[in-house]
């Protein structure tokens, strides 16, 4: 059965940082691309970043470009998305998901809250 | 980048009903749509992926139609367990993986 699992969200101030894990089972994590898409408090998804099998390639959305760090540790079958100089409308629910075909996201965990606030 | 509009943005109807949703692309974007069910604290779920494919496990109810720049999801008889959230997705030209704005399906 395959399972995302994401963890370390949190509540951090403006301007701070916050590291989230996504750990993987249930399929050979070192074929697949991975992302992180997010939810925003009744907002809709949106993708924040894609990182390629081997962790070489990496792509962002321009809201979270030079902010937001998304790497992987295949040894481990987790996926990261270090995330700093957070900002109020980073607030959101953090998904991770399996990247099928580089095309579609198959499978995806139940998300992690950020909220960033003083 | 490619803009995904989606509409309805809510739609209300009663169990037994068929229903559409549309959405349509900024530019061509062949068979590249995928279709997602998210529920309120819960993982979205991939329903439809290039446009016209049923992931496995997926009730035959759902479907999807589309090509170029117009794209459709149907729920034909609707199940109380169809209540939710739908997007669409591009992924014919990425990054980003351009999702459109959702349509909230809600019983009547």
């Amino acid at each position: 059965e395959v399972q995302l699992l994401e963890s370390g969200g949190g509540l951090v101030q403006p301007g701070g940082s916050l590291r989230l894990s996504c750990a993987v089972s249930g399929f050979s994590f070192d074929n697949y691309a991975m992302t992180w898409v997010r939810q925003a408090p009744g907002k809709g998804l949106e993708w924040v970043s894609e990182i390629s099998e081997t962790g070489d390639s990496a792509h962002y959305a321009d809201s979270v470009k030079g902010r937001f760090t998304i790497s992987r540790d295949n040894s481990r079958n987790t996926l990261y998305l270090q995330m700093h100089s957070l900002r109020a409308e980073d607030t959101a629910v953090y998904y991770c998901a399996k990247l099928e075909s580089k095309t579609w996201f198959d499978y995806w965990g139940q998300g992690t809250l950020v909220t960033v606030s003083s | 980048d490619i803009q995904m509009t989606q509409s309805p943005s809510s739609l209300s109807a009663s169990v037994g009903d068929s229903v559409t949703v549309t959405c349509r692309a900024s530019q061509t974007i062949s068979a590249y749509v995928n279709w997602y069910q998210h529920k309120p604290g819960k993982a979205p779920k991939l329903l439809i992926y290039m446009a016209t494919t049923l992931q496995s496990g997926v009730p035959s109810r759902f479907s999807g139609s589309g090509s170029g720049t117009d794209f459709t999801l149907t729920i034909s008889s609707l199940q109380p367990e169809d209540f939710a959230t739908y997007y669409c997705q591009q992924s014919y030209s990425t990054p980003p993986y351009t999702f459109g704005q959702g349509t909230k399906l809600e019983i009547k």
